[in-house]
């Protein structure tokens, strides 16, 4: 079945520091990839998407490109700061099959 | 525009117990998810409704987990009877009824259930 791999946590950065949490992916077919975001007290929320090979997702300065050939949709961003500090999940959505396959998450804290 | 809402946002009971969550979903959003996230580890996918009709529930655990969608509006989840490995978090999740895998799923803040 599908399933994603995310990079163990936790990360613990310096403010300003670049940040990479790696995802990389199994699945039939050309799903959707997702990162979402979980704030400390808060639900989840959508950060990211790309939805096709090449595709490259962008939000409040974080970015991640759909790579198929090496099945991967890894997270950056050149300059965190203290506000970054959250638990990151790379997911994927399989097409037409509505729900969301999720990774173990990955605890970002940044330091000031 | 009100997001998508549960209640209680934390339970704590004993095993053997019952306890019966609630999620309220974005208004006219056909699609309800219910995820769990138990221990720290991945967030798991238990069931999908579109509308009041179950379309998927092959994440769900055992037949003590009933979920119900009554008039296509707020889904409830109970456990009967809790067991131990039950707690976690417990997300529900929603989105239009538009097809197409890139659809974005709006999620609720989730509720912490801990069962002792």
């Amino acid at each position: 079945g599908d399933s994603v791999t995310q990079m163990e946590g936790p990360v613990t950065l310096s403010e300003e520091a670049f940040l990479t949490i790696n995802c990389t992916y199994t699945a039939t077919g050309y799903p959707s990839l997702f990162w979402y975001v979980q704030y400390p007290g808060e639900g989840l929320q959508l950060l990211l998407k790309a939805t096709k090979a090449d595709d490259k997702g962008s939000n409040k300065g974080f970015e991640a490109t759909y790579r198929k050939e090496t099945t991967s949709f890894h997270l950056e961003k050149g300059s965190v700061q203290v506000s970054d500090s959250a638990v990151y999940f790379c997911a994927l959505s399989a097409r037409n099959a509505g729900k969301s396959t999720f990774g173990d998450g990955t605890t970002l804290t940044v330091k000031p | 525009e009100a997001g998508v809402t549960q209640f209680p946002s934390h339970s704590v009971i004993e095993k053997g117990q019952t306890v019966t969550l609630r999620c309220d979903p974005i208004s006219g959003h056909d699609n309800l998810y219910w995820y769990r996230r138990v221990m720290g580890k991945e967030i798991k996918f238990l069931l999908h409704f579109v509308k009041e009709s179950k379309q998927d529930e092959s994440g769900m655990p055992n037949n003590r987990f009933l979920a119900e969608r009554t008039g296509g509006t707020y889904s409830t989840l109970k456990v009967q009877p809790a067991e131990l490995e039950d707690s976690g978090v417990y997300f529900c999740a929603s989105s239009q009824g538009v097809q197409g895998f890139f659809e974005t799923q709006y999620f609720g803040p989730g509720t912490r259930l801990l069962v002792l």
